[in-house]
């Protein structure tokens, strides 16, 4: 079925490297893809979003890549830093409502 | 502060009762969502509504139900009829205009004995 998915459920750096989480999606329909980060015992908090007719956006010391002809999504992380630790949520919305579809995560730790 | 506010943050019920979790936000926000999350997964849609007196079923609405009385609350019965009712339930809401920016509350850990 339809599902937004992760390659790697677990990803461990150095602090001060670079991290890149991914994520793979089924359906070509979705118009955005979102990412969330949530620590240890919180609810997610949102960190940035693309639209689906691009292929690139930066934010705070995040980028997100789309490419759509593979269907993968990617949120890379300049400069880890412990605070960064958490897990990772990619997420899509296929209709003009706000109903998320989320994946199943990526625990990120970052090693001082 | 604004934000949003779940109560209690552990919950503990015996199986066959109902339970009410409490959501409410002051973002003076239309939408409101229910997700549920079990350990090493991500989160499932409940319920949501986009605005007072209205609700959709999402993923998973099965033995739970919702109301949507006032703009601010969204509280949601966990029902006998929940086959699986322990997790870890989130309620989150947005704004109109910015449907991909959620705002989570801190969720009620349920447990039922």
């Amino acid at each position: 079925g339809e599902s937004v998915g992760l390659h790697l459920p677990t990803l461990s750096v150095q602090e001060g490297d670079n991290s890149i989480i991914n994520c793979a999606y089924s359906n070509s329909a979705s118009d955005y893809f979102i990412w969330y980060k949530q620590e240890s015992g919180k609810g997610p908090q949102f960190i940035i979003d693309i639209r689906s007719n691009m292929d690139k956006r930066q934010g705070q010391r995040v980028t997100v890549l789309l490419n759509k002809t593979v269907k993968h999504l990617s949120l890379q992380i300049a400069a880890t830093q412990p605070g960064d630790s958490a897990v990772y949520f990619c997420a899509e919305r296929r209709t003009s409502y706000g109903k998320l579809t989320f994946g199943q995560g990526t625990i990120l730790t970052v090693h001082p | 502060d604004g934000g949003i506010t779940q109560s209690p943050k552990y919950l503990f019920r015996k199986e066959g009762q109902n339970v009410t979790l409490s959501c409410e936000q002051n973002l003076n926000h239309d939408a409101m969502y229910w997700y549920r999350q079990d350990p090493g997964q991500g989160l499932r849609l409940i319920y949501y509504s986009q605005i007072v007196n209205d609700f959709q079923k999402g993923d998973i609405a099965e033995g739970y139900s919702v109301s949507r009385e006032k703009k601010e609350s969204f509280p949601l019965t966990v029902t006998s009829a929940q086959k699986n009712p322990t997790a870890f339930y989130l309620c989150a809401s947005s704004a109109k205009s910015s449907y991909n920016e959620q705002f989570f509350g801190p969720g009620t850990r349920l447990t039922v004995l």
